[in-house]
């Protein structure tokens, strides 16, 4: 079963304009990861942020975490075409039985129009 | 570094027969996790290997079933195929210890007839 929910489910945009996606998830965490996926294919790791962390960045993407609430935020920057792709929020939880075990949401599907 | 390698990427198989699907994970990453993707039930965790240990397990049928080598290398074999297997197949390694970021192979996508 998945750990989360995000919204949208899907997403259509131009480029250039900023992209939003959400995630939340029911336990306590230690990481909460962001992957993309293109048509179908591997996972990529986008960003990793701990659970003591509020906010990361790495190049166009911003992520958020709020713990209180258990929910996330990724917000691409200034899109592109190349960005088209699902977007998936992971979650590692607490404790000691979590080895190697990531819980996944449901996905944004992301379309970038040129 | 190499990234992760999965064999096959494709697969046809019938029902009962049995399939092993094969990942070999980036240099020096010990620890290797399995998930299968449909578009009913989405991303699920079918297990991890660490040091050729499996060190937990999703809520999949024993059908599903895995090892890991000495070299970190490791195999998934499904038995007795089911329509409802077709799925990507992705595996994952990571380096210790827990909390890190996974690297996923561009799966095997397997199809069940």
């Amino acid at each position: 079963s998945q750990q989360g929910e995000e919204d949208p489910q899907a997403l259509s945009i131009q480029e250039g304009e900023n992209a939003t996606m959400n995630c939340s998830y029911k336990t306590s965490i230690n990481n909460l990861q962001w992957y993309r996926q293109n048509s179908g294919r591997g996972l990529v790791h986008l960003i990793l942020i701990r659970s003591n962390e509020r906010e990361k960045h790495s190049g166009r993407l911003r992520v958020t975490l709020d713990t209180s609430k258990k929910s996330s935020s990724l917000l691409i920057t200034a899109s592109r075409a190349a960005d088209t792709a699902s977007y998936f929020c992971a979650t590692e939880r607490a404790g000691g039985t979590s080895y190697g075990k990531l819980t996944f949401g449901q996905g944004t599907i992301l379309t970038v129009h040129p | 570094k190499a990234g992760v390698t999965q064999t096959p990427r494709y697969l046809i198989k019938t029902r009962g027969q049995q399939v092993t699907l094969s990942c070999s994970p980036i240099s020096g990453h010990r620890s290797v996790s399995w998930y299968q993707q449909t578009p009913g039930q989405g991303l699920q965790f079918l297990f991890e290997y660490f040091s050729e240990t499996q060190r937990n397990k999703g809520n999949f049928p024993g059908r599903f079933s895995g090892r890991q080598f000495s070299n970190s290398r490791s195999e998934m074999n499904v038995s007795t195929l089911e329509l409802g297997d077709s799925a990507l197949y992705l595996c994952a390694s990571s380096s210790p210890p827990p909390g890190v970021a996974q690297y996923f192979g561009p799966g095997t996508r397997l199809t069940v007839l």
